[in-house]
């Protein structure tokens, strides 16, 4: 069975600064894929970010970018330039081949002025 | 595209009734995923479907929980009898495969308060 840790429960962050969180997995499988999902006040799910397990590169989407670690099973998340619009829960979620997401606890950002 | 729909966006219920949840998926997506939010146990995967038939429901918790998808464009999630510990908020989402996994889309949610 697949397990998402994700260590930090509060990250605090003043605008224009940058934040990483951590998530580690634990899995058996040689192909997947890692998400980090947010989760603002509204509660509506979006995506942030993905990589796919097989790609050695990491994935990059405007401020946001992954340090992804295959042999150590570590993806962290940084987001740089924090606005007041990140402040939100944040979930690192797995993905083995066949669909299914297993998600981390969530670390809750905030984002001070 | 309008996105996932779930309906009701709210559910206020006593104990013992029934209560039946909503999803109707993004158009062409092939995959539809149930998922509850708790403050204990995080968000957990119930059931998904594929192609309208369910593949895995390891996750419902107990037989007071069904899942149908009785075509493309709509599934329910229905409890009976509910319980206080059945509140919770319930997501559906959609997803398509094409070669390789593709991001899910997520409803708004349904919050269930089971009274």
């Amino acid at each position: 069975a697949q397990t998402v840790t994700q260590s930090q429960p509060e990250m605090s962050v003043q605008e224009a600064e940058t934040v990483t969180l951590s998530c580690t997995y634990d899995t058996s499988e040689s192909n997947y894929y890692l998400f980090w999902y947010k989760q603002p006040p509204s509660r509506q799910m979006i995506l942030v970010i993905r990589q796919e397990a097989y790609k050695q590169q990491n994935a990059t989407e405007n401020r946001f970018s992954v340090n992804f670690q295959k042999a150590a099973k570590s993806f962290s998340l940084k987001i740089s330039d924090s606005q007041l619009g990140d402040t939100a829960m944040y979930f690192c979620a797995f993905s083995p081949s066949w669909g299914k997401l297993q998600f981390g606890a969530g670390t809750q950002v905030v984002v001070t002025p | 595209d309008a996105g996932v729909i779930q309906s009701p966006r709210h559910e206020v219920t006593e104990m013992g009734q029934e209560v039946t949840l909503r999803c109707k998926p993004i158009s062409g997506h092939d995959y539809l995923f149930w998922y509850r939010q708790t403050m204990m146990r995080g968000l957990e995967l119930l059931i998904y479907f594929n192609n309208n038939v369910p593949i895995d429901d390891s996750g419902m918790p107990e037989d007071r929980f069904s899942a149908k998808m009785p075509n493309a464009s709509f599934s329910t999630l229905k409890i009976q009898p509910s319980e206080p510990r059945d509140s919770a908020v319930y997501f559906c989402a959609s997803s398509f495969f094409a070669g390789e996994i593709n991001e899910q889309f997520f409803g708004p949610g349904t919050r269930l308060t089971v009274l």
